[in-house]
C-alpha cells in the first residue's frame, strides 16, 4: 500500500516564526490528507489535496501537493501557541488510509 | 450528530484478561476504521470495514485481536488475552467520502 514519511518527528519554534513540514513518498500518491492532533486529543481533519500542484489555504496554514504527487507540504505563517500539536499526513488507495508518523510542533511563547 | 462515540475512554486491566472496545460511527458513514496509536509506532491501521464487511485486516497484529461490525451503527475490537505490549490508545474513525472523523479514543493499559 501507499506509505508516507514525515521527518523530523519534533520541531520547536519561537512564537511568530514560520514553520514548514513535509510529507514524502517514493510512489505517486492518489491524494494527501492532513490532520492535527492536540495533546491528549484525537486527530482532526484539516484538508485534502488531490490535484498535482494543488495549493489550499486555511487562514495561516498553506498546504501544497507536489507537481509529481510524491510529496506535500504544510506551511504555518507566524506560529501561535494554538498551533501546538502533532500534524499528520495521510494517504490511501481503495480507501485504505494510512498515516505518517507525524511531526510534533511546540511553540515557545 | 454526536460524532464517533467510543467506549470505554479508559481501561486498565491485567495481563491475560479479555478487553472489548466499542465504537458507534457517525450515522450514514459507510467506512469504519480501527487505529492503534503508540509513541513508538504512531497511528497504525488495524482493520477497516465497508458497509459492515471487513475489507483489510492485515494490520491486526496477532490472532489475539479480532474485530466485528454486526451492523452499521456498532463495531467492537476485542483483545483476548491481553498483554502489556497492547497498551496504547485505540481510535475508531468513520467516513463517507474520504475525510476521517475520529472518536476520542480508548486508552488501554495492560498491567
Amino acid at each position: 500500500g501507499q506509505q508516507v514519511m514525515q521527518i523530523p518527528q519534533y520541531q520547536h519554534v519561537q512564537e511568530g516564526e514560520d514553520f514548514t513540514t513535509y510529507c514524502n513518498s517514493s510512489t505517486t500518491l492518489s491524494n494527501i490528507q492532513w490532520y492535527k492532533q492536540r495533546p491528549g486529543g484525537h486527530p482532526v481533519f484539516l484538508i485534502q489535496l488531490v490535484k498535482s500542484g494543488e495549493v489550499k489555504k486555511q487562514k495561516r496554514l498553506t498546504f501544497q501537493f507536489g507537481e509529481a504527487k510524491k510529496n506535500s507540504s504544510l506551511h504555518i505563517t507566524a506560529t501561535q501557541t494554538t498551533d501546538v500539536g502533532t500534524y499528520f499526513c495521510c494517504t490511501g488507495a481503495n480507501s485504505k488510509l494510512t498515516f505518517g508518523k507525524g511531526i510534533t510542533l511546540s511553540v515557545r511563547p | 450528530d454526536a460524532g464517533v462515540i467510543q467506549s470505554p475512554r479508559h481501561e486498565v486491566t491485567e495481563m491475560g484478561q479479555e478487553v472489548t472496545l466499542r465504537c458507534k460511527p457517525i450515522s450514514g458513514h459507510d467506512y469504519l476504521f480501527w487505529y492503534r496509536q503508540t509513541m513508538m509506532r504512531g497511528l497504525e491501521l488495524l482493520i477497516y470495514f465497508n458497509n459492515n464487511v471487513p475489507i483489510d485486516d492485515s494490520g491486526m497484529p496477532e490472532d489475539r485481536f479480532s474485530a466485528k461490525m454486526p451492523n452499521a451503527s456498532f463495531s467492537t475490537l476485542k483483545i483476548q488475552p491481553s498483554e502489556p505490549r497492547d497498551s496504547a490508545v485505540y481510535f475508531c474513525a468513520s467516513t463517507y467520502h474520504g475525510e476521517l472523523f475520529f472518536g476520542e479514543g480508548s486508552r488501554l493499559t495492560v498491567l
